[in-house]
Parts: C-alpha cells; structure tokens; sequence
C-alpha cells in the first residue's frame, strides 16, 4: 500500500524557514517523480514543485522559484522541501503526492501538513 | 503557462440529480493531459480521472468525462450522497496548473 506522510509544518515568522519532509512508503521511491501541492485556507489547489526519480530535474511555480528548494534522498525514500524567505501568502496545507505514468499526474496524496507564517 | 477555468463556481443539485461541470482552458491542453480530483473537507484531493476521459479504478461509472484541445467537461450521471464535494481540473502536460474547483453542494 502506497503511503505518504508529510511533517516538519507549523509557526513560522515572516522572512523565516522550514523544511518539509514526506516519507514514502509502499513503492520503489526512486522510480517516481515526486511533487509538493499547497492549498491556501479556503483556496484552490497550487502546485509547488516537482523532482525526477533521480533528483537530477527539479521544477517549481514561479510564487516559489528562488525561495524553496526541493530535494529527495533516496536511500531514506524521503522527498524534502526547504522553504526559504517564508511569507505570509505561503500559508496553506502542503500535500506531497506520488506521480503515476505522467510525471504531473497525481495519483497518491499524503495527509498534508500545515505552514503558518506569521508575526 | 495555460490557464484552466472552470466553471461554474458552485453547483446546487439534489441526489440522483446530474451534475455537468467545465473546464476550459486558454490554451490547448497536449495529448488530452487533463485530470480531475475531487476533494472532501478536511482530506487530500483523489485522482479521479485522467486523459481527460479514463476513470481511475476507485470511482463508479457514473463519473465520465469528455473533452479534447481547450473544452472540457466532467458529468455524474446521478448524484450520491458521497459526490458532494470540490472538483478540480488539471493539466498534467505542461503547465501542471489547476483550476480553481466547482464545489458541487446539496440543494
């Protein structure tokens, strides 16, 4: 069974950092591209960023680019996302989500975790 | 980056009613790389369709969608009580953007 499970959410300052963690558990994690979804208080869905199977091909929404960096370490079949320079629009629940045969296909959702920014 | 809109914001139905949503996006969308998730309050959104057109395995047939290039539509032929929820479309080709959800309620 495929499970994901996001942590490292919480209070944040404006200006300050995070780091999100989500380990993957019921597949060969370095087969797929993996991706961070956020979901503003009451809003839509907003995709974040994507890594490769490999971590070698990283994308990101242009809100994000230049603040947040996403990364996976394989051998621990954990996916990563260092959140840099927080604001307060960066508040939302953060999802990770498993691609399937498209790398932007979101077939397995964690749980999500929620950031807060704010003074 | 194509944008997708969906419409309408908000649909009022009853059970066993049909519900039609859209979504139409401002540039062609490859290959029919759309998906559709839906979303209960206080859980993940679900794959539910993908291709604009094959449903994944969890879902009953009375979901369907259609649609090809910039239109595209989801229907449930019969709303349960379990449909009531938020509804969004993505394209998974190129801009992974999505819409901004049809959120279809209990008249």
């Amino acid at each position: 069974e495929v499970q994901l499970l996001e942590s490292g959410g919480g209070l944040v300052l404006p200006g300050g950092s995070l780091r999100l963690s989500c380990a993957a558990s019921g597949f060969t994690f370095s087969s797929y591209t993996m991706t961070w979804v956020r979901q503003a208080p009451g809003k839509g869905l907003e995709w974040v960023s994507s890594i490769s199977g490999d971590g070698g091909n990283t994308y990101y929404a242009g809100s994000v680019k230049g603040r947040f960096t996403i990364s996976r370490d394989n051998s621990k079949n954990t996916m990563y996302m260092q959140m840099n320079s927080l604001r307060a629009e960066d508040t939302a629940v953060y999802y990770c989500a498993r691609a399937g045969d498209y790398m932007a296909l979101l077939v397995y959702w964690g749980q999500g975790n929620m950031v807060t920014v704010s003074s | 980056e194509i944008v997708l809109t969906q419409s309408p914001g908000t649909l009022s139905l009853s059970p066993g009613e049909r519900a039609t949503l859209s979504c139409r996006a401002s540039q062609s969308v490859s290959s029919s790389y759309l998906a559709w998730y839906q979303q209960k309050p206080g859980q993940a959104p679900r794959l539910l369709m993908y291709g604009a057109s094959s449903r994944a395995t969890a879902f009953p047939d009375r979901f369907s969608g259609s649609g090809s290039g910039t239109d595209f539509t989801l229907t449930i032929s019969g709303l349960e009580p379990e449909d009531f929820a938020v509804y969004y479309c993505q394209d998974y080709g190129s801009s992974r953007t999505f819409g901004q959800g049809t959120k279809v309620e209990i008249k």
